[in-house]
């Protein structure tokens, strides 16, 4: 069955360490992926898409369908990107699905 | 306009009731999707519609019935809902492409209590 997995609920950082957000799927097929982020109070977003291949507010993502994952990488993290983040798999055009998410908590 | 919007924002509703949650989208998106978010877990998929056609149901039970009256438009009727239905109900659309699909818009949720 298809699925998405983030192994880490939670991950915290200091202001300026690296950051990466693990994401594993199980999908047959050509996948499409995508992480979406949620700020508190606010709706859930697009962060980035993997066909894009871009980065967005220095978050690069590259899919690696040997290892099928697609993880989530900063080189500097912020404050301002703290946040829930989820990973999502889309397939048979109409279904999208997402991993149980990670929390990313960056101190000053 | 990039916004899918839904009403309303907080409904609380007995078990016995029937109520429905709306929501709308003008960006042209064919294919538009209802979620259920409980508290600190992602948001579950329950049905899609393609085209104003039901494409995906997601074994929900009956007493959630979704409808599409025309390509803005999305709404979900509730009857006889139970207290573990409480949640966030989201909203999202998106555009399905031949190379695949876009990126899906939410709506800022219906937190729905059931009491």
């Amino acid at each position: 069955a298809q699925r998405v997995t983030q192994p880490e609920k939670l991950l915290s950082v200091f202001k300026g360490a690296p950051v990466e957000l693990k994401c594993n799927y199980s999908y047959s097929g050509s996948p499409e992926l995508f992480w979406y982020v949620q700020y508190s109070r606010q709706r859930l977003q697009l962060l980035l898409r993997h066909i894009s291949r871009e980065s967005i507010k220095g978050f690069t993502a590259d899919l690696n369908k040997g290892e099928t994952s697609f993880h989530l990488k900063k080189p500097f993290a912020q404050e301002e990107d703290s946040a829930m983040y989820y990973c999502a798999l889309s397939y048979n055009t109409d279904k999208l699905i997402f991993g149980t998410g990670t929390r990313l908590q960056v101190f000053p | 306009d990039t916004e899918v919007t839904q009403t309303p924002k907080h409904l609380v509703m007995g078990m016995t009731n029937k109520k429905s949650l709306k929501c709308e989208q003008h960006m042209g998106h064919r294919a538009m999707y209802w979620y259920k978010q409980k508290a600190k877990k992602p948001p579950e998929l329950m049905f899609v519609y393609s085209y104003e056609k039901l494409s995906i149901n997601e074994s929900v039970p009956s007493r959630f019935s979704p409808e599409c009256p025309n390509s803005s438009l999305l709404n979900l009727h509730l009857h006889a809902l139970q207290p573990e239905d409480s949640a966030l109900y989201l909203c999202a659309s998106s555009q399905q492409l031949r190379t695949g699909t876009t990126e899906a818009f939410f709506g800022q949720g219906t937190r729905l209590t059931v009491v």
